[in-house]
């Protein structure tokens, strides 16, 4: 079975151009989460979705940043505009269940901005 | 302030010299704590989970054990392919988002053969 896929795995851009990061959960997971990670901060919740509806998103940095899950087996993450204090790998990770502990990671997007 | 944090930040071992990654937290009513792991470029593989002081875990040379307010990771005669960055996170039980987990800056493994 395929894990979680994300896309683009690298990202170059310049500040103020639009970002679009995409995931694609395991199938049958049915809670979606965007992390971000930076060596100075570490992994940290952006947005997580149970059942497709966003429950928490008090991690999103601000208006900039906005996540979508149209339906069970895609969800977005964009930026715009992007600044270059966005720089990090942004994780997208998938589970059964709101609560369980257990996540699936894909393998990341690097997401540079210049 | 941290709640959730490693030490040490990094640690150097030879193959066969067995040591602990400690991860202590700071928060109350604990939901959980969580080991994963982390290869470079890649994204964090669960390990275990720990919900009670007293719980212990194994996986293979990997042994996690939980007190009351900090969890240990203690490897067993490593190899070279235990390298990598071992991450915990704890779950809280309090009345906000469920579904966060807390992560700790994580400790960098080498095993040198």
């Amino acid at each position: 079975d395929a894990g979680v896929i994300q896309s683009p795995r690298h990202e170059v851009t310049e500040m103020g151009q639009e970002v679009t990061l995409r995931c694609k959960p395991i199938s049958g997971h049915n809670s979606l989460f965007w992390y971000r990670q930076t060596m100075m901060r570490g992994l940290e919740l952006l947005i997580y979705f149970n059942n497709n509806v966003p429950i928490d998103d008090s991690g999103m940095p601000e208006d900039r940043f906005s996540a979508k899950m149209p339906n069970a087996s895609f969800s977005t993450l964009k930026i715009q505009p992007s600044e270059p204090r966005d720089s990090a790998v942004y994780f997208c990770a998938s589970g059964r269940g709101q609560d369980t502990g257990e996540l699936f990671f894909g393998e990341g997007s690097r997401l540079t901005v210049l | 302030e941290d709640q959730v944090t490693q030490s040490p930040e990094a640690l150097r071992l030879q193959e066969g010299e067995s040591s602990s990654l400690n991860c202590s937290y700071t928060v109350s009513g604990l939901r959980g704590l969580f080991w994963y792991r982390q290869d470079p470029g890649k994204g964090p593989e669960f390990l275990f989970t720990l919900y009670s002081a007293g719980e212990e875990k194994e996986k293979e040379r990997l042994k996690a054990t939980l007190t009351k307010k900090e969890s240990f990771l203690h490897i067993t005669a490593p190899k070279p392919e235990d390298s990598a960055t071992y991450l915990c996170a704890v779950r809280m039980n309090y009345g906000g988002s469920q579904g966060n987990l807390i992560f700790g800056k994580g400790t960098k493994l080498s095993v040198k053969p």
